[in-house]
């Protein structure tokens, strides 16, 4: 099972654009990269999910090169709502469940 | 439409004692799974079911048990609690048995554990 390496922290302001890396070095063809966000005492809640290239949803982007051993999660314009946890998991559709690391916790300042 | 419910929302329990941990999925779905997360880290897996058959063990002792009642519904028990095992129990449902983008995991707002 790949593991992923992302930063334990991030800080930001409002209004800023911000970019959390992710690092899957060991990620095989049929792997997906998928992305969750947790705000405290709440479970974890799925963001985006790609396999290659870029994906954009209403909330975030996922920028995928092509040896797709990282991949990064791009919020635009943060808000202080923002402020949570951003877990990087990759991902085999046959697989029943999800590993997590650390995540990555954003503040966001005003 | 609800969401995954969990019941109870915090419970504290001394060592030794036993507790269950109830979970309601989303309408529909399939697969419960089990996740504990303790403080400053991230989930990790359980238990899965998927249309009542355990699909998938993680790494925990065989005094954590699970079951899947006929209308998905699912319960987890933890015999014997230690002080390890303080922490928030997170349920989630999917559809189907696997983790794609096409069948993401819904997670509920968790059972938060204190072992005294």
């Amino acid at each position: 099972l790949a593991k992923t390496t992302q930063p334990i922290s991030m800080d930001s302001y409002e209004g800023q654009e911000v970019n959390i890396t992710c690092s899957h070095n060991n990620i095989a063809t049929n792997d997906y990269i998928t992305w969750y966000q947790q705000f405290p005492s709440q479970g974890p809640r799925f963001i985006i999910q790609g396999y290659k290239t870029k994906v954009t949803n209403e909330v975030a982007s996922l920028f995928i090169p092509a040896d797709r051993k990282s991949s990064t999660l791009s919020l635009p314009r943060v808000s202080l709502s923002d402020t949570a946890v951003y877990y990087c998991l990759v991902v085999t559709g046959s697989q029943g469940n999800l590993i997590f690391g650390k995540g990555t916790k954003l503040s966001v300042k005003p | 439409d609800a969401g995954v419910t969990q019941s109870p929302t915090h419970l504290i329990k001394t060592r030794g004692q036993q507790v269950t941990l109830r979970c309601s999925p989303i309408s529909g779905h399939k697969s419960v799974s089990w996740y504990q997360q303790v403080l400053g880290q991230g989930p990790q897996f359980i238990f899965q079911y998927y249309e009542k058959e355990e699909r998938g063990r993680g790494n925990f002792p065989d005094r954590f048990s699970a079951r899947q009642f006929p209308n998905y519904s699912s319960e987890l028990n933890v015999n014997a609690l230690l002080l390890g095992d303080s922490a928030l129990y997170l349920c989630a449902s999917s559809l189907l048995a696997g983790v794609d983008g096409a069948n993401v995991l819904t997670f509920g707002a968790g059972s938060r554990l204190t072992v005294l």
